[in-house]
């Protein structure tokens, strides 16, 4: 069964303490590997989208790395703006193309 | 460029009553998608509609049934509603081929309590 998990469930940084946010994923073919971004009560915004191990995006204080079992978003310098969920998310060969297989998300806090 | 409309934003109704969820895709997308989002969870996938037809469903029961229409625009309906179906409901647009396939643009959501 493909599955996605992310850790850790929360998190609670200082404002400028740096981190990484980890996605690990169990699929049976991954075409794509996807990050949202996601407000109390709002839709999830899209970030990134990764689909080969080695391959890096980066957004601001935002990059987002994949190798062939997992994925990390790296914050830098984070500032309290960046409080919010983070989803990640993996569309697997044979599957249709709105389908993508989510976690349960990391909660991110930061302090000022 | 609109993005993703959704209405209503908030609804409560009653168990066994049945609801009717709409969605405005973004301007050049083809595809909709629906997810359902409890609270503390990641949205599960319920299903895509891509030319007016349903192209993927995830594992939700026949009384949840969708359109998509010649505008692209679509509804989610279900039926017989339960407690457990209080959720946020959101869409998602993007299109079905091409470099961008398989990323999704999502509205706010529609969340719906049931008592």
């Amino acid at each position: 069964e493909d599955q996605v998990t992310q850790s850790p469930e929360a998190l609670r940084l200082q404002e400028g303490e740096s981190s990484s946010l980890n996605c690990s994923y169990t699929v049976s073919g991954l075409r794509g590997l996807f990050w949202y971004r996601q407000d109390p009560g709002k839709g999830p915004e899209f970030l990134f989208t990764l689909y080969s191990a080695g391959e890096e995006k980066e957004k601001e204080r935002l990059k987002a790395t994949l190798t062939k079992k997992e994925s990390f978003l790296h914050i830098t310098a984070p500032k309290p703006e960046d409080s919010a969920t983070y989803l990640c998310a993996v569309l697997v060969y044979g599957g249709s193309q709105g389908n993508l297989i989510f976690g349960k998300g990391t909660k991110l806090s930061v302090k000022p | 460029e609109t993005g993703v409309t959704q209405s209503p934003t908030h609804l409560i109704k009653t168990r066994g009553q049945q609801v009717t969820l709409r969605c405005s895709s973004q301007s050049g997308h083809n595809t909709v998608s629906w997810y359902q989002q409890a609270l503390g969870q990641g949205p599960q996938f319920i299903f895509q509609y891509y030319r007016e037809e349903e192209n993927g469903r995830g594992n939700f029961p026949p009384r949840f049934s969708g359109l998509q229409f010649p505008n692209y625009s679509s509804e989610l309906n279900v039926n017989a509603l339960e407690l457990d179906d209080s959720a946020l409901y959101l869409c998602a647009s993007g299109l079905v081929a091409g470099p961008r396939a398989g990323e999704l643009f999502f509205g706010e959501g529609s969340r719906l309590t049931v008592l």
